[in-house]
């Protein structure tokens, strides 16, 4: 079963523009994890937190826990047409991670 | 490039062959996964391997059946498959499994599968 829900389903904005992606989950977790797919490609681990951390910073992107809303937020900052692809987060907990329902983000020029 | 190979890219089979997938990582990870995903979807957990032992089935109907002959390598076994099993069949690793859940994982470019 699905753990986490994203919104939007999908985003579509301008280069240069920041892009912001909610994932919203439904149980306590370990860490929360984002991860980005590009269209016929496998997953790439993008940046993990851990549920004592409130917010981590990776060269243009951004993410927030809220673990008091079970709410996660992935901001990526001056967008390029390179960052388009879906983006999907990840709760972690156990032995195991449950992904959500991803948003797919296109970047135009 | 990835650090996990997957192979084949992509494979067409009737619902009464047998093939296999193979997964190969070389980054010492002792924890190893298959997921399945439909288009637009997240990936879903199928399998973990944790020490070349089998940790996790997530109750996968037996006509998949993964193996795992060492650390490095992750077999998927398919027979008697059908239509609504094709799907992109991802290969994923990490340091451990200690936590799966809490460590990166490393994916494939996986395989897409095709069931006639």
């Amino acid at each position: 079963s699905q753990q986490g829900e994203e919104d939007p389903q999908a985003l579509s904005i301008q280069e240069g523009e920041n892009a912001t992606m909610n994932c919203s989950y439904k149980t306590s977790i370990n860490n929360l994890q984002w991860y980005r797919q590009n269209s016929g490609r496998g997953l790439v681990h993008l940046i993990l937190i851990r549920s004592n951390e409130r917010e981590k910073h990776s060269g243009r992107l951004r993410v927030t826990l809220d673990t008091s809303k079970k709410s996660s937020s992935l901001l990526i900052t001056a967008s390029r047409a390179a960052d388009t692809a879906s983006y999907f987060c990840a709760t972690g907990g156990g032995n195991k991670l449950t992904f959500g329902t991803g948003t797919q983000l296109k970047v135009e020029l | 490039d990835t650090e996990v190979t997957q192979t084949p890219k992509h494979l067409v089979m009737g619902m009464t062959n047998k093939k296999s997938l193979k997964c190969e990582q070389h980054m010492g990870h002792r924890a190893m996964y298959w997921y399945k995903q439909k288009a637009k979807k997240p990936p879903e957990l199928m399998f973990v391997y944790s020490y070349e032992k089998l940790s996790i089935n997530e109750s996968v109907p037996s006509r998949f059946s993964p193996e795992c002959p060492n650390s490095s390598l992750l077999n998927l076994h398919l027979h008697a498959l059908q239509p609504e099993d094709s799907a992109l069949y991802l290969c994923a690793s990490s340091q451990d499994s200690g936590g799966g859940g809490n460590q990166p994982q490393h994916f494939g470019d996986g395989t897409r599968l095709s069931i006639l």
